[in-house]
């Protein structure tokens, strides 16, 4: 089973900030958390990852909470091609998949961003 | 940045047939890739494990004989769905990273249509 969840859904208008909150209230001591957004009939794109520390990049930000139990994406300004579904992950510093919620999908949030 | 091709992107194969899909880490080497499956409107489910050199690791409830994974160089692992029926038409996604705490880059997907 996954070991994150999100909102089913959420909107934005065009530029404005969007925050996706994702929850993992199990997450282990090396779990990275991992964000990545996924078009139509397209593999998912990496859009941010981070452990314990905040972290930007040119498309993203990663707020991390101190018990690091949730986290926030942020995307500061929305555009119509920002619109997808959101995935939060979590990764283990072991490179394998499934056994303990390493790498495995929820649903995610499905951003609709409106002009 | 660092690009997965998976190949091909779309296929359409009769019942009984076999079809094999590959996935390319084009610079950077891959020692684990990950195949997904996705059905519409669904997320993203893990089937394998796969690591170079070594036998793949399949999770619950993926047929190891349906599914052959081989993961022969840093560079190249292929997914090959043996005697493919109607119920495995899917889209396939592969990702692919160098190190444990590094992003996944997936693959832009291969649209099976069994017919």
């Amino acid at each position: 089973d996954a070991k994150t969840t999100q909102p089913n859904s959420m909107e934005s208008n065009e530029e404005e900030p969007v925050h996706l909150p994702c929850n993992h209230s199990t997450i282990s001591g090396t779990d990275y958390i991992h964000w990545y957004r996924q078009l139509p009939s397209q593999g998912p794109e990496y859009v941010i990852h981070g452990l314990t520390s905040n972290v930007n990049n040119r498309m993203a930000s990663l707020a991390i909470a101190e018990d690091r139990k949730s986290s926030t994406l942020i995307l500061h300004r929305a555009t119509l091609r920002d619109a997808a579904v959101y995935y939060c992950i979590l990764r283990g510093l072991m490179n394998y998949g499934g056994s303990q919620g390493n790498l495995i999908f929820g649903k995610g949030t499905k951003l609709s961003v409106k002009p | 940045g660092a690009v997965v091709s998976q190949h091909p992107s779309r296929v359409i194969c009769k019942s009984g047939t076999s079809v094999k899909i590959e996935c390319r880490s084009l610079d950077f080497q891959a020692t684990t890739m990950f195949w997904y499956r996705q059905f519409p409107k669904q997320s993203l489910m893990l089937m394998a494990t796969s690591n170079e050199g070594s036998k793949a690791t399949y999770e619950q409830g993926v047929e190891k004989d349906k599914f052959l994974i081989n993961h022969a160089s840093l560079t190249l692992s292929t997914l090959t769905v043996t005697s493919a029926h109607p119920e495995d038409s899917s889209f396939y996604i592969c990702s692919a990273s160098d190190r444990a705490n590094s992003p996944l880059h997936f693959g832009n997907g291969t649209r099976l249509t069994v017919t």
